[in-house]
């Protein structure tokens, strides 16, 4: 089992509210990815980082943001969250090269109301 | 741009029976990786076998195999003797060989049932 966690696994929030989804994983993994999943559908890469305080946007775009302070921990965040921000969010890490698979956290199911 | 597709939304399989999963991609790199990952209803996805395109040898993790077709651009995933536990949703990607990133690109998935 893969030693990366999300947190929390459900959230359902009120339109407007400020949220934080938090990342973290123990492998010491310098990459670091976002995906956004619709129920039935694809993952879609939203955010990446190659390192620490290395941030990119990825394919489709998200009105969230990232930050890479510490290796280890990768939080998104929703300024004002909106019902349009319903999904489900999964992390992901691997390690340099590109022959390294991705791991994947459990994945956050939020709803915005 | 690479597209994976999946074109079987669902698929059911008896248990111990023989399942197929499809997948077909576009690309113009010469090399590459493909995956199967699988998302059990718990949602935490794994994966299940990774191919190299610049190996001809087709891979395989023990009642997982693949039938990777570079020329017709198809990677299929067989399951063998399959099990309940095998009940998941399954999603072929594709990651470039060359780039810092290391992005998968997913097909829309195939849910599979297994009946007892």
């Amino acid at each position: 089992e893969a030693d990366i966690y999300q947190t929390p696994r459900y959230l359902v929030i009120g339109t407007g509210k400020k949220i934080t989804l938090e990342c973290s994983q123990t492998m010491g993994h310098d990459k670091m990815y976002w995906y956004q999943q619709d129920p039935g559908m694809e993952l879609h890469l939203i955010h990446y980082s190659y390192g620490v305080n290395s941030t990119e946007k990825g394919d489709l775009s998200s009105e969230s943001t990232v930050s890479r302070i510490r290796t280890e921990h990768f939080p998104l965040t929703l300024e004002s969250a909106r019902p349009s921000h319903t999904s489900q969010y999964l992390c992901a890490s691997s390690a340099v090269g590109s022959s390294y698979e991705q791991y994947f956290g459990p994945g956050t199911r939020l709803t915005v109301t | 741009a690479q597209t994976v597709t999946q074109s079987q939304p669902e698929m059911s399989v008896q248990e111990a029976e023989t399942v197929t999963l499809s997948c077909t991609y576009d690309t113009s790199e010469s090399d590459y990786y493909l995956f199967w990952y699988k998302q059990p209803p718990s949602r935490q996805m794994i994966l299940v076998i990774r191919q190299e395109a610049y190996k001809q040898q087709n891979a395989t993790e023990n009642r997982f195999s693949v039938n990777f077709q570079k020329a017709a651009k198809s990677f299929s995933l067989k399951i063998s003797d399959s099990q309940l536990g095998d009940a998941a949703m399954y999603f072929c990607a594709y990651r470039s060989l060359g780039g810092a990133t290391n992005k998968l690109i997913f097909g829309t998935g195939t849910l599979l049932a297994v009946q007892p």
